[in-house]
């Protein structure tokens, strides 16, 4: 099974700053099949991006994924308050599927 | 729009059988474009894939090793529904458990969840 582990555990950032979380795996994530998670308390996580790049439906485009292989990352632009969440990525290129830990961002 | 709506009981004694249904609307549970999960969530374990049912034409059950001598997914097209069956939970099973869409299952492969249901809180203790 591909262990992720996420980096940082918590980011502290602003309102407007660019938040940066990066994701890495223990294997080579088979066809970039990497997704990203936002959830906020009480609620099911939801889905921003999968194929390691591609948007999921309504989410804006100040969230990006990239990344290849082992090493991937999600990059919010410019952050609004709404952001503030726990982001978890998820491989699916090898079965089972595994999710990392997660990284708290969190309002400064 | 695709909405998942996730029933069954709170509390379950340890060695008895955990049971929840999920309802699907705006897809089928027998669609050959969607794969229905269970995934559960826990301090512990984190975010843990349990399994999943899909339809292409036939029936495909995939289990997750850890607890695959204990876990079963079964459709209900009548109902458009399906349901997870855990047992002999112990309380090592406390967990939010939540139901969730693939697209575009790939059958033997992994896959990313599109849509979830709103989380049930399954507490095992006596």
């Amino acid at each position: 099974e591909i262990v992720l582990t996420q980096s940082p555990g918590t980011l502290s950032l602003s309102p407007g700053e660019r938040a940066t979380l990066s994701c890495w795996a223990s294997h080579t994530v088979s066809g970039n099949y990497l997704a990203w998670y936002q959830q906020k308390s009480g609620q099911a996580p939801r889905l921003l991006i999968y194929g390691a790049s591609t948007r999921a439906t309504g989410i804006p485009d100040r969230f990006t994924g990239s990344g290849s292989g082992t090493d991937f990352t999600l990059t919010i632009s410019r952050l609004e308050p709404e952001d503030f969440a726990v982001y978890y990525c998820q491989q699916y290129g090898s079965p089972p599927c595994s999710f990392g830990q997660g990284t708290k961002l969190e309002i400064k | 729009q695709v909405q998942l709506q996730q029933s069954g009981p709170g509390l379950v004694k340890p060695s008895q059988t955990l049971s929840l249904t999920c309802v699907i609307s705006g897809d089928s549970v027998s669609s050959n474009s969607a794969a229905w999960n269970w995934i559960r969530q826990s301090p512990s374990r984190g975010l843990e894939w349990l399994g999943r049912t899909h339809y292409k034409s036939k029936w495909y059950n995939d289990y997750a090793v850890s607890v695959k001598s204990r876990i079963s997914i079964n459709p209900d097209t009548s109902k458009n529904q399906f349901s997870l069956h855990l047992n002999s939970v112990t309380p090592d099973d406390t967990a939010v458990y939540y139901c969730a869409r693939s697209p575009n299952p790939r059958i033997g492969e992994a896959d990313e969840f599109d849509y979830w249901g709103q989380g049930t809180l399954v507490t095992v203790s006596s």
